[in-house]
C-alpha cells in the first residue's frame, strides 16, 4: 500500500546547529510533498513544499531537498532554534487535489 | 475567522455513546478534510470535502463514522456509538483551492481530543 515513512523517530540537537530530518515514500505517482510541524497539543502547521518537478526549495531558515530517483525527502532546518522543537511530518499529496498522506514523524529536540 | 476552528476541544465519552465534531473551516475554503491521530502516529486521512461534495470517504474505519458538510462550509463529522479505540485526536484542515496549483497550504485546526472511556 501507500506510505510515506521516516528514518529517524528522534532528532537531538544543539541550539545553532543545521538539523536535517529524512523521509522515505513510496508511492512514485506522487507529485507534490509537504513538511508540517507540529508542536504539542496543536494542529500541523505548514513549513514548506515541493513539487516534483524540483529537487530543492528553499525558504527561510529551510530547505527541502527532493530526491525522486531514491524516493528520498529531506528537510534542512539551519541554525536550529529552541522553537524548532516539535513534531515534523512529511506528507505526500497530488497536484490535483485531494488527501495528503502522512509519515510518522520525527521529534526534534533542541539542547539550549 | 482568522484560522480553522474546532469544537469541542477536549471531548470524554462513555463508549457507546455518539458525539459530534464539529469544524468551522477558514471562510471561503473549498477544501476541507477530517483526519484522525493516534498518540505518537501522524494523522490518518478519514475523509475529504469539495464543497458540499465529499469526494472521498476511503479512509472512514467503519459505518459508524459519518461526515457531512450541507452547505459547503461548516463540517461535523459523528462518531456512533463510539468504542475506546475511536480515542484520538481528530484534526480538521481547509484549503482555499481543491487543486495545488496555486496554492498548497492546507490549513489544520488545533483539533478535538476525544476519549472513550
Amino acid at each position: 500500500g501507500e506510505s510515506v515513512g521516516l528514518h529517524l523517530p528522534t532528532l537531538s540537537v544543539q541550539e545553532g546547529d543545521n538539523s536535517i530530518i529524512n523521509c522515505a515514500y513510496s508511492n512514485s505517482a506522487s507529485d507534490y510533498f509537504i513538511w508540517y510541524k507540529q508542536e504539542s497539543g496543536k494542529g500541523p502547521q505548514f513549513i514548506i513544499d515541493i513539487r516534483s518537478n524540483m529537487d530543492k526549495r528553499q525558504g527561510q531558515r529551510v530547505t527541502v531537498l527532493l530526491n525522486k530517483t531514491v524516493k528520498h525527502l529531506s528537510l534542512q532546518i539551519a541554525a536550529t532554534q529552541p522553537g524548532d522543537s516539535a513534531v515534523y511530518f512529511c506528507a505526500e499529496a497530488w497536484l490535483r487535489g485531494g488527501k495528503l498522506i502522512f509519515g510518522q514523524g520525527t521529534e526534534l529536540s533542541v539542547k539550549p | 475567522g482568522a484560522g480553522v476552528s474546532q469544537s469541542p476541544r477536549y471531548k470524554v465519552a462513555k463508549r457507546g455513546q455518539d458525539v459530534a465534531l464539529r469544524c468551522d473551516p477558514i471562510s471561503g475554503h473549498v477544501s476541507l478534510f477530517w483526519y484522525q491521530q493516534a498518540l505518537g502516529q501522524g494523522p490518518e486521512f478519514l475523509t475529504y470535502f469539495q464543497n458540499e461534495a465529499q469526494l472521498d470517504k476511503s479512509g472512514l474505519p467503519s459505518d459508524r463514522f459519518f461526515a457531512e458538510r450541507p452547505e459547503g462550509s461548516v463540517s461535523t463529522l459523528k462518531i456512533q456509538r463510539t468504542q475506546q479505540e475511536d480515542s484520538a485526536v481528530y484534526l480538521c484542515a481547509s484549503s482555499l483551492a481543491p487543486g495545488r496549483k496555486n496554492t498548497g497550504e492546507l490549513f489544520f485546526g488545533e483539533g478535538s481530543r476525544l476519549t472513550v472511556l
